[in-house]
């Protein structure tokens, strides 16, 4: 079962405006991680963001913030004052097992939504 | 200083060859991984290796035959190249569960078999 969603494949935004993109996450462990990650058309995977899931507060980052909202599985990324070089592939990731000393403590990966900020 | 490199970034080999792609990180974390993003840019985990410890290992051929020399290293050696291996293998590392932050991913190695 597929345990990242990102139903959004592409997603326009005029620069400067602010974008929200989908994900949602399944799992049964009560300790987990989600991440963001931005892959630009150079291919290099650049992290954004981190939500624990035991967090008390949404995580933000500059312009880049989580909208995490437990109860409904979701982790959404929300990218305010949109710049040209905003425009990307972005990736929602989860890690189960948050705490866990042991590693099998693996990135799964959503389908990315491919992010174009116009002028 | 790059904190995971990979070489090479680019590789373009014929079927049936055997190559390697080597990757290194100097960030000092315990556990390294490959990724494999295939053409409509899905990422999965192919191998972990912490501590030099083969960790994870998911249903991959077994021509391809991860090696960690070392805590700092994971190599990927891939026997018999076949067109549909081409894709871009990321190598990645991190420090869990310390490291609060992501998992440092390499700039990617794009595999074209031909």
């Amino acid at each position: 079962a597929q345990k990242i969603t990102q139903t959004q494949p592409g997603m326009f935004v005029q620069e400067k405006e602010a974008v929200t993109l989908d994900c949602t996450y399944d799992t049964s462990d009560p300790s987990y991680g989600l991440f963001w990650y931005k892959q630009p058309s150079s291919g290099e995977m650049i992290f954004l963001i981190y939500q624990g899931s035991y967090d008390q507060q949404n995580a933000t980052e500059g312009r880049y913030s989580l909208n995490f909202q437990k109860a409904r599985k979701s982790a959404n990324l929300v990218i305010s004052a949109s710049q040209l070089g905003d425009s990307a592939m972005y990736f929602c990731a989860m890690r189960e097992g948050q705490f866990k000393e042991t590693s099998g403590s693996r990135l799964t990966f959503g389908e990315g939504t491919q992010l174009t900020v116009n002028p | 200083d790059t904190a995971v490199s990979q070489t090479p970034k680019y590789l373009v080999t014929q079927m049936g060859n055997d190559k390697s792609i080597k990757c290194e990180q100097n960030l000092g974390h315990d556990t390294m991984y490959w990724y494999k993003q295939d053409s409509k840019k899905f990422l999965k985990i192919m191998f972990s290796y912490n501590n030099k410890e083969l960790i994870i290992n998911e249903t991959v051929p077994n021509r391809f035959s991860p090696k960690s020399p070392d805590k700092a290293h994971l190599n990927l050696h891939i026997n018999s190249l076949e067109l549909g291996d081409s894709a871009v293998y990321f190598c990645a590392s991190s420090q869990v569960p310390k490291q609060r932050g992501g998992y440092t991913f390499g700039s990617g190695t794009r595999l074209t078999v031909v």
